[in-house]
């Protein structure tokens, strides 16, 4: 167990529909990160956050947003959803301490099917 | 920017040998990290070993061991006595520094041939 807690762990939605997928970091981490997995696919990074703030920003799309909150959970919101869209979404969380190699923690993910 | 390039795509190896998987990178910073994930069947992101650009110790943990070459900029995942469990995707990751994302390379998939 990572400690990062992602809901919900699968998700089945129709096309044009909205989601939210809700991730809650490791206790005391304050960088939450968001990367998406299609099926046999890398990881792709899609946006960072850290104590509230936008950090980074990757390959999201503008149908995509995302916001942390002040007790650092965070949720990614998917909209006008589309086939494409279908794949596995990774939450990750990071505790900034050089003596722990700054490892970012995975939760088990969010499977997301669009039909 | 940043790139994680993992130039084999597929490996196999019998029970109880060893394998190597490649990595390298490119970046222009003198201090980071480099990871390697493991991703089972489960699709859960494992962390396997962590290297520390300014340690030059290999990191080992357990049967895992890195090549760390900082000059040639290569990042190689040694699996002695392999198992069967080790069957998996293999994900060479960089981050530059602290609150930093993570570039991931795009993986590895191990076969494990009893």
């Amino acid at each position: 167990d990572s400690g990062v807690t992602q809901t919900p762990k699968h998700l089945i939605t129709a096309t044009g529909q909205r989601v939210t997928l809700r991730c809650s970091p490791r206790s005391g981490d304050l960088s939450v990160y968001w990367y998406q997995q299609s099926l046999d696919q890398g990881l792709q990074f899609l946006i960072q956050y850290y104590n509230g703030e936008e950090r980074a920003k990757g390959n999201i799309l503008e149908r995509f947003s995302a916001q942390q909150f002040p007790d650092l959970h965070s949720e990614l919101n998917l909209s006008s959803l589309e086939l494409g869209d279908s794949a596995l979404y990774f939450c990750a969380s990071s505790v900034a301490n050089r003596d722990l190699g700054n490892t970012i923690y995975f939760g088990e993910g969010s499977w997301l099917t669009v039909v | 920017a940043q790139t994680v390039t993992q130039s084999q795509p597929e490996m196999s190896v019998q029970e109880a040998e060893t394998v190597t998987l490649s990595c390298t990178y490119d970046t222009s910073e003198s201090d980071y990290y480099l990871f390697w994930y493991k991703q089972p069947p489960s699709r859960q992101m494992i962390l396997v070993i962590r290297q520390e650009a300014y340690k030059q110790q290999n990191a080992t943990e357990n049967r895992f061991s890195v090549n760390f070459q900082k000059a040639a900029k290569s990042f190689s995942l040694k699996i002695s006595d392999s198992q069967l469990g080790d069957a998996a995707m293999y994900f060479c990751a960089y981050r530059r520094d602290r609150d930093d994302k993570i570039i991931f390379g795009k993986g590895t998939r191990l076969h494990i041939l009893p």
